[in-house]
């Protein structure tokens, strides 16, 4: 069964430093992977995605993705970290043979300090 | 573009309400619309998968007949939480996509109490 996992349930970095948050699929045929970001008490919103191609994908915000098929991962990083970027972020594969249902990771809650 | 709205953000009422919450999708058409259900601190759980013109699919250990789904056009589905119970408040979202290989949008979500 496809399965995501995001092993940080908790990351805190300073204000200005990078950041990576780590993200783990098991999918049996072509994965389509998306970040998505949630703000407390909010819906998701689309950071990236990847479907084909080019393994680094750029997203809004100034997030990159990178798909690593070797490793089945799709980590999330950003070189300089605000605190607007403070929330919440999923990891989800897409099952776009089967209805384009998504399969979501845990989560990774995101705190900047100062 | 892909902008999907939920109406309304919250809702609170008594136990044995039945609870109507839209979503629309405001500047496309919308093939498909699912909806999730998400626990504090948790991640979404589908709920179920709809699309225009038929039943909805639902997951495994969602009750229809508890959470009734209506996909009445491209841009309009609706979840109506029958005899809510305590038990039934959480987060309810909705997202919607363009179509095949498309990703999904996601409304603001709708916080349901029931007291």
């Amino acid at each position: 069964a496809q399965s995501v996992t995001q092993p940080d349930i908790h990351i805190t970095v300073s204000e200005g430093a990078s950041l990576e948050l780590r993200c783990n699929y098991s999918y049996g045929a072509t994965p389509y992977l998306f970040w998505y970001v949630q703000s407390p008490g909010q819906g998701l919103q689309l950071l990236l995605k990847y479907f084909s191609g080019d393994t680094l994908v750029q997203g809004i915000k100034g997030f990159e993705a990178e798909f690593k098929r070797s490793q089945s991962s799709f980590n999330l990083r950003k070189t300089s970290v605000h605190f607007i970027d403070a929330a919440e972020y999923f990891c989800a594969v897409g099952e776009m043979e089967y209805g384009n249902k998504l399969v979501f990771g845990a989560g990774t809650i995101l705190r900047v300090k100062s | 573009g892909a902008v999907v709205s939920q109406h309304p953000s919250r809702v609170i009422c008594k136990s044995g309400t039945s609870v109507k919450i839209e979503c629309r999708s405001l500047d496309f058409q919308a093939t498909t619309m699912f909806w999730y259900r998400q626990f504090p601190k948790q991640s979404l759980m589908l709920m179920a998968t709809s699309n225009e013109g038929s039943k909805a699919t639902y997951e495994q250990g969602v009750e229809k007949d508890k959470f009734l789904i209506n996909h009445a056009s491209l841009t309009l589905s609706t979840l109506t939480v029958t005899s809510a119970h305590p038990e039934d408040s959480s987060f309810y979202i909705c997202s919607a996509n363009r179509g095949r290989f498309q990703p999904q949008h996601f409304g603001d979500g709708t916080r349901l109490s029931i007291l």
